[in-house]
Parts: structure tokens; sequence; C-alpha cells
């Protein structure tokens, strides 16, 4: 089956530094990727839509300076944290989704564990 | 609009009891359903889906039905293991763009 893998599964970084998560798509090649952001208590909250060649598209309320995003070839998308604060301390989840048909599911990495210290 | 409504958890259960994850959905058109399920410390991994009505998907012991005329697509499973301890997220699709929209999951323990 379609496999999305995203690195790194965990970080630690200081204040004020960037960091940056990549997401591929292995054996599949994916216009469109969704970073989420997941919360205390489990609820995903979707950051943004990242397109192929073109700007990504965030959700209200997530600062596009803050979290950058690149999807610059079909496999391939990273989010870069920039100027990391504790607050941003959390689990990024991406995903993609391997067709548009009836029934197509999204597959989804492991997960990046950011800590901010 | 597109909502998905899941019950709310945490849920703990005795191993081999009988678990029943309540989800509905508010969508325009005719959207696709899923269950993902999420282990400790990894992604989402997809569960079992349906795509129109009255179709019951399945995986692993788990079965949900897409039920039209209530909205509905409870997440069952007749004897559940330890193992199956994990978080478990309804959503619904249209097909179009991979537009997901999740419900706010569901913490499911089972104890020996």
């Amino acid at each position: 089956g379609a496999v999305v893998s995203q690195h790194p599964s965990w970080v630690i970084c200081k204040s004020g530094t960037s960091v940056k998560i990549e997401c591929r798509s292995l054996d599949f090649q994916a216009t469109t990727m969704f970073w989420y952001r997941q919360f205390p208590k489990q609820s995903l909250m979707l950051m943004a839509t990242s397109n192929e060649g073109s700007k990504a598209t965030y959700e209200q309320g997530v600062e596009k300076d803050k979290f950058l995003i690149n999807h610059a070839s079909l496999t391939l998308s990273t989010l870069t944290v920039t100027s990391a604060h504790p607050e941003d301390s959390s689990f990024y989840i991406c995903s993609a989704g391997g067709g548009t048909g009836e029934g197509s599911p999204l597959h989804f990495g492991n997960g990046t564990r950011l800590t901010v210290t | 609009g597109n909502s998905v409504t899941q019950m709310e958890g945490p849920v703990t259960l005795s191993e081999e009891a009988f678990l029943t994850i309540n989800c509905t959905y508010t969508a325009t058109g005719y959207p696709s359903l899923f269950w993902y399920v999420q282990y400790p410390g990894e992604g989402l991994q997809l569960l079992l889906k349906a795509t129109k009505a009255d179709d019951k998907g399945s995986n692993k012991g788990f079965e949900a039905t897409y039920r039209k005329e209530t909205t509905s697509f409870h997440l069952e499973k007749g004897s559940v293991q330890v193992s199956d301890s994990a978080v478990y997220f309804c959503a619904l699709s249209h097909n179009t763009g991979n537009q997901f929209y999740f419900g706010t999951g569901t913490s499911l323990t089972v104890i020996p």
C-alpha cells in the first residue's frame, strides 16, 4: 500500500531556532499533502494544504510566516517551524492522498514530536 | 457544511468486551466514510472505510456500516484485545482534492 515517510520522528530544539520536517510519499506521487498539528487530548488540527509547485493554503489562524511549507516535488513536502518557541511544542503529522477516486484514503506519516526548550 | 461528531472518551474496557464507538456526520452530497486508528506515538492508519449507503467496512474484527438514514458510521468490535488500545478517528471525505474532515478522536484503553 501507499507509504508516507516523515522525518525526523522526534526533535528537540532551543527556543529561537528553526526546525525542518520532511514528508515523503514513497511509492506514489502526491500533488497535495496536508500538515496537521495534534494537541493533547488527541484532536487533529489541519494547519495547511501543501500544493506541488505552488503556494500552500493555510487554515485560518495559522501563521504562514512561522510555519513555512514547501512542496517542491511530487513526492516531498517540508514544514519548517521558524523561530520556534515552547508553545510550538507539539506532534506534527503529514498526510497525502493516493488518488481522488471514490473512497481514496489519506495516508499518514508517523508524525514528528517537536519539543522546544 | 461538513463535520464529524464522535463520542467523547476515554473509553476503558476489559479484554473480550464488546466495543461501540459512535460516529455521526453532517455532509452535503454523498461522502465516503472512514475510521482511522492511531497507536501511541504514531501517525494515523486506515482501519476501514465505506463509500456508499449500507456498505459495511471491516478489518481486524472491526466493523462499521454506512447508515445514510441516521447519518452514522458507528465502529464496533465483538471482542476487544489489549492490543486494540489506541485512539480512533472517524472521518469523511468527498473524494475531491482529498479534503478530509475528522472527528475529535476517541481514546480506547483495554485492560487485561
